[in-house]
């Protein structure tokens, strides 16, 4: 089945300690975003790419980096992890552009954990 | 600037009761789509429906319908005859249908079904 897979679903990391939490797709879609979701909040997109331009948020901390190396997989990497940081983290992608139908596909996410 | 409204922040509900999720919202764009989005405790987000802002028929799935009225900007998700398998978040989102591909979600709406 296509979809969006991100591995790992749980990850503990330490204060500082920098992480990479990668998401693949099946979908063959063009955009692919990064959110962080904390409890009880909307998501909140960090970033994105269209093809390979990658796109950042005004608001999003540097010390949040994302990788895309081909069309299936896209990467976030958190340089020093703080305790704010501890979140769920989802990947989506879509289809923009001629076939563009609007919705997101979401991955099941990666809650991360800072000790 | 776009927004969307979810008044509602929680609601609980006894199982076979119908329950009507509201959805508000604020766009300068004359096409535009709307969506509704599931979010189990699981916590990936499922797509439920799209909406074209030209088409204003009401859409009914199974237990599931949605009103869309662009006279009052809104777009409501009612479950009928709810199920303890429907405790979820459920997200409005919007986004222009051309120009920037990125959503605006709302804060979502708990959806709590006792048995």
């Amino acid at each position: 089945d296509a979809m969006v897979i991100q591995n790992p679903r749980y990850q503990v990391t330490q204060f500082g300690k920098p992480v990479t939490l990668s998401c693949s797709q099946t979908l063959n879609h063009n955009v692919m975003y990064w959110y962080q979701q904390k409890s009880s909040q909307a998501p909140k997109l960090l970033f994105h790419y269209y093809d390979k331009d990658f796109n950042n948020e005004a608001d999003t901390p540097d010390n949040f980096q994302s990788r895309r190396p081909n069309t299936s997989f896209c990467f976030l990497d958190i340089r020093s992890p703080g305790l704010g940081d501890a979140a769920m983290y989802l990947c989506a992608t879509s289809r923009a552009g001629a076939r563009d139908m609007g919705e997101q596909f979401f991955g099941p996410g990666t809650r991360l954990t800072v000790l | 600037a776009q927004k969307v409204t979810q008044a509602q922040t929680e609601i609980s509900v006894v199982e076979k009761e119908d329950v009507t999720l509201d959805c508000v919202y604020e766009t300068r764009d004359t096409t535009y789509y709307l969506f509704w989005y599931k979010q189990p405790p699981s916590g990936e987000l499922v797509f439920l429906i799209r909406r074209n802002s030209f088409d204003e028929q009401n859409e009914i799935s199974g237990r599931y319908s949605w009103n869309f009225q662009k006279s009052t900007s809104s777009f409501n998700f009612t479950i009928t005859a709810s199920q303890v398998v429907d405790s979820a978040v459920y997200f409005c989102a919007l986004r222009p249908s051309g120009g920037s591909y990125i959503p605006t979600f709302g804060r979502g709406t708990s959806l709590i079904v006792h048995p």
